[in-house]
């Protein structure tokens, strides 16, 4: 799987859009960008996922750059709920399912 | 619809016991991936399932760990022998196609 970069925490306040990066500048053309969070004492769970489109859903949006090489998830209000790891990580898509290959991720802090 | 159901959700044993987890996954799921966290580290995959199969045991220690997924049932990690060092937190997750869904974890804890 290629290699994603994060930084390692990044704090928001409790109300406000959290914009959270991930740069994949070895992405190859067959590679979904996926994004999972883990809260505290609890298993990953998916936030979203997108090719080349950016994409929104319940919760959270994904905005995708034109040469594919960084994305950004876009919590619009976060809440003290959101405070999580975030991991961003690719999988190909041209094979049948695949394991995740998990990184560091950023950790998020939401404060009042 | 009910989630990805782990059990137990806490688990002890003392060294060279063995250890049985179960996964049942989502309804109509047929991939089932088992992942470790170790304290403070990140999460590992160790293997993926499909019915009665193993496709990717890549991340799976050489020995005392085995898997299996049967056609009726849920799948189980099997760790035997067990030691401090294989304490941690098993999640497993299913999937149809793209996304992974995961389960609540057992914590193992070696004493």
């Amino acid at each position: 799987d290629a290699k994603t970069t994060q930084p390692n925490s990044m704090e928001s306040n409790e109300e406000e859009p959290v914009h959270l990066p991930c740069n994949h500048s070895t992405i190859s053309g067959t590679d979904y960008i996926h994004w999972y969070r883990q809260l505290p004492s609890q298993g990953p769970e998916y936030v979203i996922h997108g090719l080349t489109s950016n994409v929104n859903n319940r919760m959270a949006s994904l905005a995708i750059a034109e040469d594919r090489k960084s994305s950004t998830l876009i919590l619009h209000r976060a809440t003290l709920r959101d405070a999580a790891v975030y991991y961003c990580i690719l999988r190909d898509y041209t094979g049948t399912a695949s394991k995740l290959t998990f990184g560091t991720g950023t950790r998020l802090q939401v404060t009042l | 619809n009910a989630g990805v159901m782990q059990n137990p959700r806490h688990l002890v044993r003392r060294r060279g016991q063995e250890a049985r987890l179960r996964c049942s996954p989502m309804k109509g799921h047929s991939h089932v991936y088992w992942y470790r966290q170790l304290p403070e580290e990140g999460l590992k995959f160790m293997v993926y399932l499909q019915k009665e199969n193993i496709i990717d045991e890549s991340g799976m220690p050489k020995e005392r760990f085995s898997a299996e997924f049967p056609k009726e049932g849920p799948s189980i990690l099997r760790i035997q022998q067990v030691v401090r060092g294989d304490s941690a937190a098993y999640f497993c997750a299913s999937s149809l196609r793209y996304e992974q869904y995961f389960g609540p974890g057992t914590r193992l804890t070696v004493t």
